[in-house]
């Protein structure tokens, strides 16, 4: 069963902050976030295992609470660069073919 | 060197038609996967193969099939293409954890 991603779509000024969540009706191992930009393929921005970590990777941040089954992406003091659709990528287990994507947020970022 | 390579880009057939797409990694990852992304930009996973076998086959029609020759190629061939099938076929390849790397896309168009 595919995670639930929220809010659905973020317009943002450059420089706010943005929180996108995800998740899961079952128990995660890990969860792995992307950004896709228009036309092109996603891009893997981070993974997170079990136990709570928080990992960073530029200005972006994303924390995993398994015990919620949650995921969350921080975005903080937004570039017009980040604009694209977030996906949520989850897997319920070390097997790496169980895993599933929510349905995505759409970041824009305005000037 | 590209990591996960999919052939074509552009993919415009008939209705009817038999069309296939080719994917192929050279990261040693053990996983490859197909996805279909539709114009409201969900990912789908259709199939997931480890080491040459079939571990997930999403609801799919029966018209779609993948081969996988060896470890490195996952390939789709697809039947009797419909106007629904048109889409953008996502090729990606991971290993244990599930962090995915995806080849460029194929867009298929149908008329």
């Amino acid at each position: 069963q595919q995670p639930v991603q929220s809010p659905q779509a973020v317009i943002l000024r450059e420089g706010e902050d943005a929180v996108i969540n995800c998740s899961s009706s079952k128990a995660l191992y890990s969860v792995h976030w992307y950004r896709q930009k228009h036309g092109e393929a996603p891009v893997f921005l981070m993974i997170l295992l079990k136990g709570g970590e928080q990992k960073g990777h530029e200005k972006i941040s994303a924390s995993f609470n398994e015990k919620k089954q949650q995921s969350s992406l921080y975005l903080t003091a937004s570039q017009l660069s980040y604009s694209g659709t977030y996906f949520c990528g989850t897997a319920g287990g070390t097997n790496a073919g169980k895993s599933t994507f929510g349905d995505g947020t759409t970041l824009t970022v305005k000037p | 060197d590209t990591a996960v390579s999919q052939t074509p880009k552009y993919l415009v057939t008939q209705m009817g038609n038999d069309k296939s797409i080719k994917c192929e990694q050279n990261l040693g990852h053990d996983t490859m996967y197909w996805y279909k992304q539709d114009s409201k930009k969900f990912l789908k996973i259709m199939f997931s193969y480890n080491n040459k076998e079939l571990i997930i086959n999403e609801t799919v029609p029966n018209r779609f099939s993948p081969k996988s020759p060896d470890k490195a190629h996952l390939n789709l061939h697809i039947n009797s293409l419909e106007l629904g099938d048109s889409a953008v076929y996502f090729c990606a390849s991971s290993q244990l954890l599930g962090t995915a790397f995806f080849g460029q896309g194929t867009r298929l168009t149908v008329v």
